[in-house]
């Protein structure tokens, strides 16, 4: 079945610095990616949808500016969480549509920790 | 989200027992999505249901999509330890491939 690999797993890093998740889909196109974010004990949240080759689409109440995301081919897209804070602390998700079927595929997920 | 909702919110069933999570929408459902999760993991894709009247069903795991009243319903029959987890419904409400989440239903099985 189709993949989508999330990199890295698990990040810890420091206030104050930036860090880049990367989101692929292996074996299929995707021109469309979501990246979510999910606290402990809710539901996952969209933060935005990310088209190859445009900007990204942000939901109401996710900083764009702290949230940089990159879609740059049909099969990648990262996000740049800058000058990283604990509260952004949070389990991120990406998940990838199909070119060819339009079905959704997530990837593993990525935990950050702030110190 | 508030465009899905979902219920209940939490499930603790016997094992063996059949069980309903409901997933409904304030606007039209143009795709909807059933995922289950276990908390920190990735996403499980359950079953995808596109049409009105559509129903699908993996093991003992079925889902319906009742178009007209924007609603989709996931039954487990004779469920066992193993669906425990958060089910999650998602839907493509805008019909631009955007998705929506409910808020999940916890299901817990008691051996």
């Amino acid at each position: 079945g189709a993949v989508v690999s999330q990199h890295p797993s698990w990040v810890i890093c420091k206030s104050g610095t930036s860090v880049k998740i990367e989101c692929r889909s292996l074996d299929f196109q995707a021109t469309t990616m979501f990246w979510y974010r999910q606290f402990p004990k809710q539901s996952l949240m969209l933060m935005a949808t990310s088209n190859e080759g445009s900007k990204a689409t942000y939901e109401q109440g996710v900083e764009k500016d702290k949230f940089l995301i990159n879609h740059a081919s049909l099969t990648l897209s990262t996000l740049t969480v800058t000058s990283a804070h604990p509260e952004d602390s949070s389990f991120y998700i990406c998940s990838a549509s199909s070119a060819n079927t339009g079905e959704l595929f997530f990837g593993e997920g990525s935990r950050l920790t702030v110190l | 989200s508030q465009e899905l909702e979902q219920s209940p919110q939490s499930l603790i069933v016997q094992e063996g027992k059949n069980l309903t999570i409901n997933c409904t929408s304030s606007k039209t459902l143009y795709g909807l999505y059933w995922y289950k999760q276990k908390y920190g993991e990735g996403l499980i894709f359950l079953m995808m249901l596109q049409k009105g009247g559509e129903e699908k069903s993996h093991e003992k795991i079925t889902a319906k999509l009742d178009e007209k009243k924007q609603q989709s319903s996931l039954h487990i029959t004779a469920s066992q330890p193993s669906h425990a987890g958060i089910y999650l419904c998602g839907a493509d409400i805008a019909g631009a491939n955007n998705l929506f989440f409910g808020t999940g239903t916890r299901l817990t099985v008691i051996p």
